[in-house]
C-alpha cells in the first residue's frame, strides 16, 4: 500500500530535550515535506527536500533541522524543543512532475 | 511572496443544501495551482479539487466544484447537496509552477458544519 508513515504519532517531551520525528515513503517521491498546524494559522510549511542531500527552508524554519540521506526518509529534528513548537506535524510527499502531497497521518507533540 | 486568504473561520449548511467558502490569494507568477484540502475529525488531509491556472475551466469533483477568477486572484469552493460527511476543516492552497520550488501555502482554515 503507497503510504507515507510518520512516528511517533503522539509525543509528549520536556523543554530542551532533542527529538526526531521520522517520515518514510514507498511510493518513490523526490519532493517531500514538513509542515506544523496550528490553531488559526493553518499549516505552515518548515523544511522541503526535492531530492535527496537537497533541502531548503520553508516559511518556518527556526528551531527545526531536516535531513534527506536516503530518498524515502526525510527525518524532523528539534534540538532542543521550546513549548512554542507544540504542534500537530505532517509530512508529505509528491513526484516531481506531478502536483498531488501525498500526507502522513500527523505527530501531535506536545513540548512542557 | 505568495499569501493565501481564508476569511471565513467557521460555515454552517442545512444537510442536501449549497455552501460556497471563499478564498483569496496573492501571487507575482502567472503560472500555478490552487487546491482546496478537506481535514475531518481523523486529521487526514485528504484532496478535495485542483486547478491549474492556466486553464480557464473551472473544475469539478462529483459534489464540489470551484469558481477560478484569476483576474481578481479568487478560489472559492462549491459543495452542492451538503452531506453530513463533509463536516471537516477545508483549506485552500497555492504551489508554485512545477519544475520551480516545492513550496506550498496553505490559507488559515474554514470548519465547515453540517446541520441536520
Amino acid at each position: 500500500e503507497a503510504q507515507v508513515t510518520q512516528n511517533p504519532r503522539y509525543l509528549i517531551t520536556v523543554t530542551g530535550k532533542k527529538l526526531t520525528v521520522t517520515c518514510s515513503q514507498n511510493m518513490n517521491h523526490e519532493y517531500m515535506s514538513w509542515y506544523r498546524q496550528d490553531p488559526g494559522l493553518g499549516l505552515r510549511q518548515i523544511y522541503y527536500s526535492m531530492n535527496v542531500e537537497v533541502t531548503d527552508k520553508g516559511d518556518v524554519p527556526e528551531g527545526y533541522k531536516v535531513s534527506r540521506k536516503e530518498k524515502r526518509n526525510f527525518p524532523l529534528i528539534l534540538e532542543s524543543p521550546s513549548p512554542n513548537q507544540t504542534s500537530l506535524y505532517f509530512c508529505a510527499s509528491s513526484y516531481r512532475g506531478q502536483y498531488e502531497q501525498y500526507f502522513g497521518p500527523g505527530t501531535r507533540l506536545t513540548v512542557t | 511572496a505568495q499569501t493565501v486568504t481564508q476569511s471565513q473561520p467557521e460555515m454552517s449548511v442545512q444537510e442536501a443544501e449549497t455552501v460556497t467558502l471563499s478564498c483569496t490569494y496573492d501571487t507575482s507568477e502567472s503560472d500555478y495551482y490552487l487546491f482546496w484540502y478537506k481535514q475531518p475529525p481523523s486529521r487526514q488531509m485528504i484532496l478535495v479539487i485542483r486547478q491549474e491556472a492556466y486553464k480557464q475551466q473551472n473544475a469539478t469533483e462529483n459534489r464540489f466544484s470551484v469558481n477560478f477568477q484569476k483576474a481578481a486572484k479568487s478560489f472559492s469552493l462549491k459543495i452542492s447537496d451538503s452531506q453530513l460527511g463533509d463536516a471537516a476543516m477545508y483549506f485552500c492552497a497555492y504551489r508554485s509552477p512545477l519544475g520551480g520550488t516545492y513550496k506550498y501555502i496553505f490559507g488559515t482554515g474554514t470548519r465547515l458544519k453540517v446541520l441536520a
